[in-house]
């Protein structure tokens, strides 16, 4: 059964501080790895992850891929309060209907 | 755009009664998805479709039906709500996926409580 775990399930940091958030797979036929940012209502797609190695950036936000050793980073820099919000990693799976399969999320809280 | 809508936003049902939960949406994607999310759970793929008039069931189907009639539309039912039902639905939907992988949007959400 394919699964996706989460690390840590809840982390409290301070303004500035820098965060790694954790995720890794075991799936019978891994395709991409998503990284969604939730807030209080609908998740938002933040990457998509489909070969290792290579760096997503996006502003403050970068996410990495470990096809080898199955798992991936989401790295936020110098944070803010408005990052606070539950980080969900999802994998695709192979077939042709574009299903995810979710891991629990981390939730980030951002204290001033 | 719109992009992904769904009603009602919130519910509140007696064990035993009815509902629909409607999710449409107008960026003409193929697939359309219904998933619940619970606490320490995470999303959980109730029953997604890959088209007019196809439904397939998910991870955690059972106690709901679905009907995609029209493209843009994708209804959950629950025909005899039970309090292990609460939860909150989201609705996501994405473009066809021939090799290709698309990231889903999300709906909003409905929050339904099951007294």
């Amino acid at each position: 059964e394919d699964k996706v775990v989460q690390s840590p399930l809840s982390l409290v940091v301070h303004e500035g501080d820098t965060v790694t958030l954790n995720c890794s797979y075991e799936v019978t036929n891994f395709r991409s790895l998503l990284w969604y940012k939730q807030e209080k209502k609908a998740p938002t797609f933040l990457f998509m992850l489909t070969s290792s190695g290579i760096e997503k950036k996006s502003g403050r936000l970068s996410s990495i891929l470990d096809k080898k050793e199955l798992f991936s980073i989401l790295n936020i820099t110098a944070t803010q309060t408005g990052d606070s919000a539950v980080y969900l990693c999802a994998e695709r799976d192979g077939g042709a209907t574009n299903k995810l399969i979710f891991g629990t999320g981390t939730l980030l809280a951002v204290q001033p | 755009n719109a992009g992904v809508t769904q009603t009602p936003k919130f519910r509140v049902l007696k064990t035993g009664q009815s509902m629909t939960l409607l999710c449409a949406q107008d960026m003409n994607h193929e697939y359309m998805y219904w998933y619940r999310q619970d606490p320490g759970m995470g999303l959980r793929l109730i029953h997604y479709s890959v088209g007019e008039g196809t439904t397939a069931k998910g991870e955690v189907p059972d106690g709901y039906n679905v009907s995609r009639l029209k493209k843009q539309n994708f209804l959950l039912g629950l025909e005899s709500a039970a309090p292990s039902q609460t939860s909150v639905y989201f609705c996501a939907s994405s473009y066809a996926s021939a090799g290709t992988p698309y990231e889903q949007y999300f709906g909003p959400g409905t929050r339904l409580t099951v007294t």
